[in-house]
């Protein structure tokens, strides 16, 4: 089944303590990202990556890090995480040919205390 | 200014009704629209695109008005199934970047 997939689904942690949400998807596509949605904002997208070893910061890309090393694997790295970093999270991919649908991942709903 | 603004809602309306969204933009050279459904607690899915001409999908409709830079989405014979947040969806004119609006909420009732 063509899929992304994150991990953890559920993460409640303290500030401070670095933490890592995993991404990867099946379909092999070049395009991926992370997004954060907050009430009333939307999705904001805090990274991409076009492909293997190419990312770039997107619109709220404080406190983040990310890295490509695979094409199917997206890491988001909290170095040191913050209450305000507390949101919903969801991972994306697509094909550079379809770029405009974007497979989300089932998101990762963080807490940081 | 929000780059992509939609009304948040909630749209209560009931089984068989027909609603309407809209959705303003503020980039006048924005070149590609969107409607993504995010059920409750669950990813976004692109529903369908907007075309100038205007496109239809079954029971959807989609619209697009470049001069006044908003698009539309309705919704006919609305379904419980329909029951979703609507998400406005821009694709900007610097690259490949797609810009979502907060999302519409809509909850169809029996």
């Amino acid at each position: 089944e063509a899929q992304v997939t994150q991990n953890p689904r559920y993460l409640i942690t303290v500030t401070g303590k670095k933490l890592t949400v995993t991404c990867s998807q099946n379909m092999n596509h070049e395009y991926m990202s992370w997004y954060r949605q907050d009430p009333g904002l939307g999705l904001r997208q805090i990274y991409y990556s076009m492909n293997v070893e190419v990312t770039d910061k997107g619109d709220v890309p404080e406190g983040y890090k990310v890295s490509r090393k695979e094409k199917r694997n997206f890491p988001l790295i909290l170095e040191s995480p913050s209450p305000n970093q507390t949101s919903l999270y969801f991972c994306a991919s697509s094909r550079p040919d379809s770029y405009n649908e974007q497979f989300f991942g089932p998101g990762t709903r963080l807490t940081v205390l | 200014r929000k780059e992509v603004e939609q009304d948040p809602g909630p749209f209560n309306v009931p089984e068989g009704a027909t609603v309407a969204f809209n959705c303003t933009y503020s980039n006048s050279a924005s070149q590609s629209f969107f409607w993504y459904r995010q059920d409750c607690r669950k990813e976004p899915k692109l529903l369908m695109s907007v075309y100038s001409s205007g496109n239809e999908d079954g029971r959807f409709t989609a619209q697009l008005n470049r001069a006044s830079q908003y698009i539309s989405l309705l919704i006919r014979d609305s379904k419980l199934s329909d029951s979703a947040t609507y998400l406005c969806v821009v694709n900007m004119e610097y690259g490949n970047k797609l810009v979502f609006g907060a999302g519409t909420i809509l909850r169809v009732k029996s």
